[in-house]
């Protein structure tokens, strides 16, 4: 099976930096993905990381250490649009893919 | 076209209706997903079908039948559900079922009375 773990809750101001993690343990691991989702709204895709090391889109970032089955997203510049819940996702060569708890980011004024 | 769609909106259903949702995508995805998801709680994948087939069942009770008519839709057929089913059900699609980058659809908001 697959378990995930994250941070329930992370708080922010804007502009500044925050980093989620996600630990995983897993029977068989491809890769680990990190989806946003908006109060009310569907999960939108954020990023992928499939080897170890970084992973750079616009403002956001992800890592990943296989060694260590972990992982983190990291969100720069931070804006007020940013207040979701952010979930990591390990899939397992395509037979299961299994969201973690998610973390509820809250950036403030 | 980049959009998953999902009809109905919102759906309340008693424990002995039949009912259905339905999920499109034009993007040429191969793969189509359910999910189930209730309130504060991560997505649960019950359902993956891959080029038509269901290649994932995640122990789903029987009171939920997907179906796949052809590579751009996806069906849930609902039966004799529980009050616990109530949830957002969310359809997605990716590329092949390998999944990681997935576009969701806006979810049916399901009510079991």
């Amino acid at each position: 099976g697959q378990s995930l773990e994250q941070p329930s809750e992370v708080t922010a101001v804007e502009g500044a930096i925050v980093q989620i993690n996600c630990t995983y343990q897993t029977s068989g691991f491809y890769g680990l993905s990190w989806y946003q989702q908006h109060d009310g709204g569907a999960p939108t895709f954020l990023s992928y990381n499939a080897l170890d090391g970084l992973e750079e889109t616009g403002r956001f970032s992800s890592f990943l250490s296989r060694s260590d089955s972990y992982g983190y997203l990291l969100l720069q510049e931070l804006q007020m649009k940013d207040s979701a819940s952010y979930f990591c996702a390990a899939d397992n060569y395509g037979q299961n893919f299994v969201f973690g708890p998610g973390t509820r980011l809250s950036v403030l004024p | 076209d980049t959009e998953v769609t999902q009809t109905p909106k919102h759906l309340v259903m008693g424990m002995t209706n039949k009912k259905s949702l339905k999920c499109e995508q034009h993007m040429g995805h191969r793969a189509m997903y359910w999910y189930k998801q209730k309130a504060k709680k991560p997505p649960e994948l019950m359902f993956v079908y891959s080029y038509e087939k269901l290649s994932i069942n995640e122990s789903v009770p029987s009171r939920f039948s997907p179906e796949c008519p052809n590579s751009s839709l996806l069906n849930l057929h609902l039966h004799a559900l529980q009050p616990e089913d109530s949830a957002l059900y969310l359809c997605a699609s990716s590329q092949d079922r390998q999944g990681f980058e997935q576009f969701f659809g806006p979810g049916t908001r399901l009510t079991v009375l």
